[in-house]
């Protein structure tokens, strides 16, 4: 199946700074990658969807201020957390889907620390 | 709107022991129905999915599942489990309409976890 590879997979950061997680599409074409949360021993909390050359939509409750989300080409979908508070201490995980592809592919996600 | 619900939060078993796990979906439209495994700080991977045809559909690592449009249920079952079969077992649901913009919608997962 398709591989998408998502960076880095683990990052430790200090209270305040911002942090950028990638996620590649390495063999196909992703119009839309969509980003998740994911807390411990919790389900996966959709946080935005990732359209390519648009603006991304964001689910309800999630401030666009604080997650920054960029697709600038078919294979690369980037989130950055701005101001990071030990709160966004959390695993994130991308997904991909290729067009008229029933199916998703996610990363390997990113555990993200804030200290 | 769309939801899934997984009722059970841990399925201890034993290893070689069969096992189900369960999953119900709330829409009545036609969907398409995912089973992930996920392990320790890893992403997820595909056991199976349901888009259309026969109801009972096999997937990897001898896991198998049966759409029951009736019961709006997807069960995951394997006769047979080993150790190493223990992670986190999501399912999911996405509206057969809607192409590649349409989001999957979570459970909240099931652990199994295969006592030796």
């Amino acid at each position: 199946g398709a591989v998408v590879s998502q960076h880095p997979s683990r990052v430790i950061c200090k209270s305040g700074t911002s942090v950028k997680i990638e996620c590649r599409s390495l063999d196909f074409q992703a119009t839309t990658m969509f980003w998740y949360r994911q807390f411990p021993k919790q389900s996966l909390m959709l946080m935005a969807t990732s359209n390519e050359g648009s603006k991304a939509t964001y689910e309800q409750g999630v401030e666009k201020d604080k997650f920054l989300i960029n697709h600038a080409s078919l294979t690369l979908s980037t989130l950055t957390v701005t101001s990071a508070h030990p709160e966004d201490s959390s695993f994130y995980i991308c997904s991909a889907n290729e067009v008229m592809n029933t199916e998703a592919f996610f990363g390997q996600g990113t555990r993200l620390t804030v200290v | 709107a769309q939801s899934v619900t997984q009722l059970d939060s841990q399925v201890p078993v034993f290893e070689e022991a069969p096992v189900e796990l369960r999953c119900n979906y709330s829409s009545s439209v036609s969907v398409y129905l995912f089973w992930y495994v996920q392990y320790p700080n890893q992403g997820l991977q595909l056991l199976l999915k349901y888009l259309s045809g026969s109801t009972l559909v096999k997937g990897i690592n001898g896991f198998e599942a049966e759409f029951n449009k009736s019961q709006t249920s997807f069960h995951l079952r394997k006769p047979s489990v080993h150790i190493s079969d223990t992670a986190e077992y999501f399912c999911a649901v996405r509206d057969l309409y809607g192409g590649a913009t349409n989001k999957l919608i979570f459970g909240t997962g099931t652990l199994l976890a295969v006592q030796p």
